[in-house]
Parts: structure tokens; C-alpha cells; sequence
């Protein structure tokens, strides 16, 4: 079944940077745009970054335009979030999400999650 | 485009209906998904296109709305539907927007 596996989080400290991994299996990654959502504890889901299924095109979220960077990896089926000059306002649990077929802005199928602390 | 979820909690009996509203700034058609959070697990999408169902989702839940007005219907709630569920708009993007979330509790 269609499964996204994060990784990478940990505490980091105000000012560094940290890369997130989301592994995706058991459908074709080389069609499917993958977004990243994060939720601050005990906050709502804010939206962060989406790349497209080639590649060519991704978008940030207000809030992390310029020091956040989303790609991908066909041959490992992974994308990755590096996340530069992190502030407090990162901290959050950090879930990565494939689009629906079609739709590039519905997130169909999420992960587990994977929290990052900044402090 | 900001969405707002109203009520915040809504309490429900086994067995009952329960009716969620999303509300968007501005028009956005049909361009509306329902994610549900049971406690401590990621979201699921539940509705996309303001009214379908995603795959494997239970016939209880229904979406309905156009425009700037929404709702999600639970109907028979159960326990295991106790969640938080959230709205998000599609039609203006980027950012995709989330509302702050409906808290649903037996």
C-alpha cells in the first residue's frame, strides 16, 4: 500500500539547519507531487512546501520562503525538506504527504510524522 | 484565503449526527478537503471536492457546500470518530490554508 516515511528530526538549535527525508513506497513516485504540512504542539496544520512530480516546480509557505528547501530523489523515491537559519517557530511535528491523482493540492496520504524541536 | 471552523468542540452522542461548518474569506467553488486527526496520529483525507469521498472512508461522512459555506456531516458518530477535523482550500494557492480544526468529542 502507499506508505511515506519521515525522518531526520531532532532538537536543533536556533540558527542551524536540519534535513527531513520522507520515503515514500508502494506507488509511483515519479508521478506524484509530494507536500510537507507542519503542527506546532497543540496547534492546527499549517501548509509548508509542495514539489511538483518532475521536480521543476516547488512552492513555500510565507513563513519559511528562503530559508526552507524542498527536493527530490527518484532513485530513492525520497524527497527531502532541508530547513536553514531554524527559529523557535519551527518546532513542530513535520508530516510529508503525496498529492491525489489529478490534484495536485489534495493531500491523499499522509506520514507518520517526524517532530523537530528548536531549542 | 483564510478558513475558519466553527464551533471550536462539538460534544455528540453515540449514535447522533454531527454537523461541522467551514467557512471561507472568499469564494473558492468546490475546492474544499476534510482531513480528520484522531488523537495522536497524522490526518486522513476524508472529503475532497467539497462532497467526495475518499477512498475507504465510511459512507457516514458526507460533505456538502459551495461557494464560501460548508459542512461536514457525521452521521451515527461513533467513538472511534472522536478526531479533530480540519478544512482546507484549494482554490487559491500557494499557501493552501487549513482552518484552526473542530474538536469532536463523545
Amino acid at each position: 500500500q502507499e506508505q511515506l516515511v519521515e525522518s531526520g528530526g531532532g532538537v536543533v538549535q536556533p540558527g542551524k539547519s536540519l534535513t527531513l527525508s520522507c520515503k515514500t513506497s508502494g506507488f509511483v513516485f515519479r508521478r506524484s507531487g509530494v507536500h510537507w504540512v507542519r503542527q506546532a504542539p497543540g496547534k492546527g496544520l499549517e501548509w509548508v512546501a509542495v514539489i511538483s512530480s518532475d521536480g521543476s516546480t516547488s512552492h513555500y509557505a510565507e513563513s519559511v520562503q528562503g530559508r526552507f528547501t524542498i527536493s527530490r530523489d527518484e532513485s530513492k523515491s525520497t524527497v527531502f525538506l532541508r530547513m536553514d537559519r531554524v527559529n523557535s517557530d519551527d518546532t513542530a511535528v513535520y508530516y510529508c504527504a503525496k498529492d491525489a491523482p489529478g490534484d495536485f493540492w489534495i493531500m491523499a496520504v499522509w506520514g507518520h510524522g517526524t517532530t523537530v524541536i528548536v531549542s | 484565503t483564510v478558513m475558519t471552523q466553527f464551533p471550536a468542540t462539538l460534544s455528540v452522542s453515540p449514535g447522533e449526527s454531527a454537523t461541522l461548518s467551514c467557512r471561507a474569506s472568499q469564494r473558492i467553488d468546490t475546492n474544499l478537503a476534510w482531513y480528520q486527526q484522531t488523537p495522536g496520529q497524522a490526518p486522513r483525507l476524508l472529503i475532497y471536492g467539497a462532497s467526495n469521498r475518499a477512498t475507504g472512508i465510511p459512507a457516514r461522512f458526507s460533505g456538502s457546500g459551495f461557494g464560501t459555506e460548508f459542512t461536514l456531516l457525521i452521521n451515527n458518530l461513533q467513538s472511534e470518530d472522536v478526531a479533530v477535523y480540519y478544512c482546507q482550500q484549494y482554490h487559491t494557492w500557494p499557501p493552501v490554508t487549513f482552518g484552526g480544526g473542530t474538536k469532536v468529542e463523545i
